[in-house]
């Protein structure tokens, strides 16, 4: 059954540097996300991201961040200058795009620790 | 504004019993979408089931079911006769508006006992 996967599963990192997690979405889905989760809370929406643009984000997605899907299968959140509060399970997510409640199916997460 | 609550932060329960997490959702828009995901110890979000706003029938799969109550903004998960397979973390979230963003709930962190 095809899956999203994430890369690495967990990375450290010292505060201010930059931080590039990458997933690689299902393959024939054309809607890919971004959430987090800080430990202990809710899950978080970063952002949305269809045709090799961004359709959605939300306030936590400042210019910090970034996205982009550099070939056909990648997709990667950049963080700039990682913050102490940066710290969290990153999720990257894929959706079919044949609706706009269509599923959207979660990676195993990345988990960021800037120290 | 759009809200997701899962009162039950924490439930313990004795393998075989049957369990319910509860979930309470807000919005304005008639169409909209509900979801459950499991998120086990390891970290991973599994899809369990996705209901819309046009169709309150309930569901059952397997030892799970789910009953959709537009009535009291309610869509609430049964585990029936729980193993300890079932310990995790179960999100509520919602979708709804011209958006395809997620708003989860805090989660109800279930653990079954052997």
């Amino acid at each position: 059954e095809p899956e999203v996967t994430q890369t690495p599963s967990h990375q450290v990192t010292q505060m201010g540097q930059e931080v590039i997690l990458r997933c690689v979405p299902i393959s024939n889905h054309l809607y890919f996300y971004w959430y987090r989760q800080i430990l202990g809370q809710k899950v978080e929406f970063l952002v949305s991201f269809y045709n090799n643009e961004i359709s959605e984000k939300s306030e936590i997605f400042d210019d910090q961040f970034s996205v982009e899907r550099p070939d056909g299968s990648n997709f990667t959140l950049k963080i700039r200058s990682t913050k102490l509060e940066d710290s969290a399970m990153y999720f990257c997510a894929s959706s079919g795009g044949t609706g706009w409640g269509d599923t959207q199916y979660f990676g195993p997460g990345t988990r960021l620790t800037v120290l | 504004a759009q809200k997701v609550t899962q009162a039950q932060t924490e439930i313990s329960v004795v393998e075989k019993e049957d369990v319910t997490l509860d979930c309470v959702y807000e919005t304005r828009d008639t169409t909209y979408y509900l979801f459950w995901y499991k998120q086990p110890p390891s970290g991973e979000l599994v899809f369990l089931i996705r209901r819309n706003s046009f169709d309150e029938q309930n569901e059952i799969s397997g030892r799970y079911s789910w009953n959709f109550q537009k009535s009291t903004s309610s869509f609430n998960f049964t585990i029936t006769a729980s193993q300890v397979v079932d310990s995790a973390v179960y999100f509520c979230a919602l979708k709804a508006g011209n958006n395809r963003k997620l708003i989860w709930g805090l989660g109800t962190s279930l653990a079954v006992n052997p």
